[in-house]
């Protein structure tokens, strides 16, 4: 089966640009996590939705981060506008959530560079 | 809220000899599972092993096994036989299973040396 995809794979933008990720799951996979993984550090969830509804965006930076789902398929994840700080490497995981299947799936992220 | 603590940031093995890694985490949920993720350099993250908070049965998987003790809050990675293959960053995580929520810790950088 194929994997997590995500485009693009890196991404260098000046402070106060926009940029967009964008991620398809695996098929049939129900739940789609978007961490930020800053260099060193584990990675940090953003939002979480299941089918098309978010479960939790509690961490995801609001006045800048914005992420949709559409149909319950593919994902996008907006930074408008970027700060120096946004520089990480953004993964978009998925899971299945039935048959007793509950381990994420990750792409191969997205690396973000903010000069 | 739940926490996921790894205090080992690196550690290094012989090829062939046994490492542990250490994991501990903080909740007052009981549905819950728990994860060992490996991160190659510039590779992307896979699933090394998982354990059901429910079952008491240690997980194993080929080299790789977990020492899960459920009261001390704790799941340890142990890696037999390391290969060279092995060298990667290690992500303990907790996922709580009402919500689907996973927490990762900060990882463990293993170098298996040669």
């Amino acid at each position: 089966e194929a994997g997590v995809a995500q485009s693009p794979r890196y991404k260098i933008i000046e402070k106060r640009q926009s940029v967009a990720f964008w991620c398809n799951p695996i098929s049939g996979h129900a739940t789609l996590y978007w961490y930020q993984q800053i260099l060193g550090q584990g990675p940090k969830l953003l939002i979480q939705f299941q089918n098309n509804g978010v479960v939790d965006d509690s961490q995801l930076p609001k006045d800048r981060f914005s992420a949709e789902r559409l149909k319950g398929v593919d994902s996008t994840l907006k930074i408008q506008p970027a700060k120096l700080e946004d520089s990480a490497v953004y993964l978009c995981a998925s899971s299945l959530w039935a048959g007793g299947s509950y381990e994420q799936y990750f792409g191969p992220g997205t690396r973000l560079t903010v000069t | 809220a739940q926490t996921v603590t790894q205090s080992q940031p690196e550690m290094s093995v012989q090829e062939a000899e046994t490492v542990t890694l250490s994991c501990t985490y903080d909740t007052s949920e009981n549905n819950y599972y728990l994860f060992w993720y490996k991160q190659p350099p510039s590779r992307q993250m896979i699933l090394v092993i998982r354990q059901e908070a429910y079952k008491q049965q240690n997980a194993t998987e080929n080299r790789f096994s977990v020492n899960f003790q459920k009261a001390a809050k704790s799941f340890s990675l142990k890696i037999s036989d390391s290969q060279l293959g092995d060298t990667a960053m290690y992500f303990c995580a907790f996922m709580n299973g009402g919500t689907y929520k996973y927490i990762f810790g900060t990882g463990t950088r293993l170098k298996v040396l040669a």
